[in-house]
């Protein structure tokens, strides 16, 4: 069956800019997660949605923000951007997402100029 | 919260063994390990359960202290092909998972 899709691959934006990524799990599963990976920081998680709501959020800033359509495709946008926000951003899917295991997608390289 | 992860990186030759151990400041009921290879997302590797119970795809063991918060990632004989980094974590509860800042594995032939 198909793995988690996420598009796009790769983009590039100046400060100051918006972005929208978006992320289509495996057929049937209901779980959407978020993270972003940098060199230094390593795997963080963003946000979690379940059946079109968010049941648990990262430490992170208001800009980044996500949702969930009935289909249980994801998209997370970013507001403002800054060069920190530059990461490679990977979302993961799960049946139900509390004890089973994650498939990640290939990411979205974000790179903030 | 986020587990630690030992060691930070490791070089290996073809067929040496590795441990990695993953320790948590709060209470584990299991354990999931990742592998991410070079420009490829991470891929499960096994979860393990309260009370010794292993779902994995691969040959690799691992071992899970309850007591002690730990986790220990066995990698035998290894092989080109372990190499990546591994990331452990707690499982989705609260319906996020909180990973490791990862272990780079490199095998050498």
């Amino acid at each position: 069956k198909a793995g988690v899709t996420q598009t796009p691959r790769y983009l590039i934006k100046t400060r100051g800019q918006q972005v929208t990524l978006s992320c289509s799990p495996i057929s049937g599963h209901r779980s959407v997660s978020w993270y972003q990976q940098t060199p230094g920081q390593g795997l963080q998680f963003l946000f979690e949605y379940f059946s079109e709501t968010q049941r648990n959020k990262g430490n992170f800033p208001g800009r980044f923000s996500g949702r969930q359509f009935s289909n249980s495709r994801s998209e997370m946008n970013v507001s403002t951007l800054e060069l920190g926000d530059s990461a490679l951003y990977l979302c993961a899917s799960a049946r139900q997402g509390d004890t089973g295991e994650l498939f990640f997608g290939e990411g979205s390289r974000l790179t903030v100029l | 919260q986020q587990p630690v992860q030992s060691p930070q990186a490791v070089i290996l030759r073809e067929g040496e063994d590795a441990v990695i151990n993953c320790s948590s400041s709060k209470a584990l009921y299991s354990v999931h390990w990742y592998r991410q290879k070079h420009g490829e997302a991470p891929v499960f590797l096994m979860i393990l359960l309260k009370g010794g119970e292993q779902k994995g795809h691969e040959k690799i063991s691992a071992s899970f202290n309850e007591k002690k918060q730990q986790s220990s990632l066995y990698l035998t004989a290894s092989q080109l092909s372990y190499s990546g980094t591994y990331f452990c974590g707690p499982p989705p509860g609260g319906f996020k998972t909180i990973f490791g800042a990862g272990t780079r594995l490199f095998v050498k032939a």
